[in-house]
């Protein structure tokens, strides 16, 4: 089992939807809570980051960790085509660990 | 752009080749990660540097070798190459003295191409 598991989709909403991402980890020891996105070919792109549990939001997209359910989530509201791209999870245990990576979900959002 | 710079961009080799990938941090960023990425394998830490010295180890073959120089810039060395060392290199800095922060912000990338 992978210590981080997340649907690779592929996603495809209407623009304007609001989409949610989710990941799902098994080690309790994760602390920091990552999402990057990344552009076919490109490097990943930070676009949250939280600390522990709780929410974060940036304009439009709002992070969520529950860690008792071991369980972080990135919604993306008012969803638009160049938001298209793959959106990675990504988690560590501590300050200048490794990170953890999901799969990727694959999203498409279509005008 | 995240800071962090890449070369090659592309690199295209034969089976038994070695070639080194090169990365430099963000300006004041202290460590340095590598990462591989694969389509089967996804996102796989592979080495950490802080300031010179190396700090940890992921899945890295013993074909692979890196080091970070005194001007913090950092290579990756990989030897002998196979057909299944074809993926995207990716070189990732994250701030130093700052608390409880972990945020790591990656480069361009180099594809290397093994035939």
């Amino acid at each position: 089992q992978k210590e981080v598991e997340q649907d690779p989709g592929p996603l495809s909403v209407p623009e304007g939807a609001i989409v949610s991402l989710n990941c799902t980890y098994s080690n309790s020891a994760f602390q920091y809570f990552m999402w990057y996105r990344q552009y076919s070919r490109k490097g990943p792109e930070l676009l949250m980051y939280t600390y522990s549990s709780g929410n974060k939001e940036d304009g439009r997209f709002t992070a969520q960790v529950d860690k008792s359910s071991k369980y972080i989530s990135l919604f993306i509201r008012d969803s638009q085509p160049s938001d298209s791209a793959t959106y990675l999870c990504a988690m560590s245990p501590g300050e200048y660990q490794k990170l953890v990576f999901g799969q990727g979900t694959r999203l498409t959002i279509n005008p | 752009d995240s800071g962090v710079t890449q070369t090659p961009k592309h690199l295209i080799t034969a089976t038994g080749q070695r070639v080194t990938l090169r990365c430099s941090p963000r300006s004041g960023d202290l460590s340095v990660y590598w990462y591989q990425q694969s389509l089967d394998q996804g996102l796989q830490f592979l080495i950490h540097y802080y300031n010179g010295e190396e700090r940890a180890k992921g899945n890295i073959l013993e074909r692979f070798s890196a080091q970070q120089f005194p001007d913090l810039h950092s290579e990756l060395n990989l030897s002998s190459l196979e057909l299944g060392d074809s993926a995207l290199y990716f070189c990732a800095s994250s701030p130093t003295g700052l608390a409880g922060v972990n945020e790591q912000f990656f480069g361009p990338g180099t594809r290397l191409t093994v035939l």
